[in-house]
């Protein structure tokens, strides 16, 4: 089974700035790898597919990237409604969802 | 545009089998490429993979799983299903299902708002 070790668990940033989340594979996933929003109470959104594909209509400040087996998403000019939790997912071999990220705007 | 919509029962006792029916509009199951899925969120916690459906009729399973679970589709009417047999406490989670992208992929664009079932004696 190929593990997605993400982190960090949570963080807190301003508004402005730049946040990077990492998604770590426990093998090579040839960047079979999906990154969600989801906000409370709400299902997840689709923010990037192929590792660094942006799905249609989200906004240019996400951006997702590798490196070897590490995946980031990173969000520039944080805005408030960027307050959620993140989820990575791999789907090379069957689909596994990341622990989660919690990121709080101050 | 692309809607899918979770029901169930809402609670059912340890050992029951879950029914679950997705309803989508906006796109049809037999279309080449297409994929619905079932995923499941418990409280608080991380989303877990669960069961996929193509237009082919191909179906994929979670490992861990695959034992008690049955995923299906009616093409005609719009609908996919999903069963768990031998629910336990544990299993108490809200269920979406999703629809994979535009052009297919193994990635989930576009999800129902959730199903939550209760697992209690």
């Amino acid at each position: 089974d190929i593990q997605m070790t993400q982190s960090p668990a949570s963080l807190s940033a301003s508004l402005g700035e730049t946040v990077t989340i990492e998604c770590l594979a426990s093998e090579d996933i040839y960047s079979n790898l999906a990154w969600y929003q989801q906000k409370p109470g709400k299902s997840p959104q689709l923010l990037i597919y192929d590792a660094s594909s942006l799905q249609d209509g989200v906004p240019s400040r996400f951006s997702g990237s590798e490196s070897g087996t590490q995946y980031s998403l990173e969000i520039n000019s944080l805005q408030s409604e960027d307050a959620a939790t993140y989820f990575c997912q791999q789907h090379h071999d069957y689909l596994t969802f990341g622990s989660g990220t919690k990121l709080e705007i101050k | 545009q692309v809607t899918l919509k979770e029901s169930g029962p809402g609670i059912l006792q340890p050992s029951q089998t879950l029914s679950l029916t997705c309803s989508f509009s906006g796109f049809s199951l037999s279309t080449y490429g297409m994929c619905v899925g079932w995923i499941r969120q418990s409280s608080g916690k991380g989303l877990e993979w669960l069961a996929n459906i193509w237009w082919n009729d191909d179906k994929y399973y979670n490992p861990s799983l695959k034992n008690r679970l049955t995923i299906s589709k009616d093409t005609s009417n719009n609908q996919a299903f999903l069963k768990i047999t031998n629910m336990d406490t544990a299993d108490t989670a809200t269920y979406y299902c999703a629809r994979s992208g535009d052009y297919g992929g193994y990635w989930f664009a576009y999800w129902g708002q959730g199903t939550l079932v209760t697992v209690s004696s």
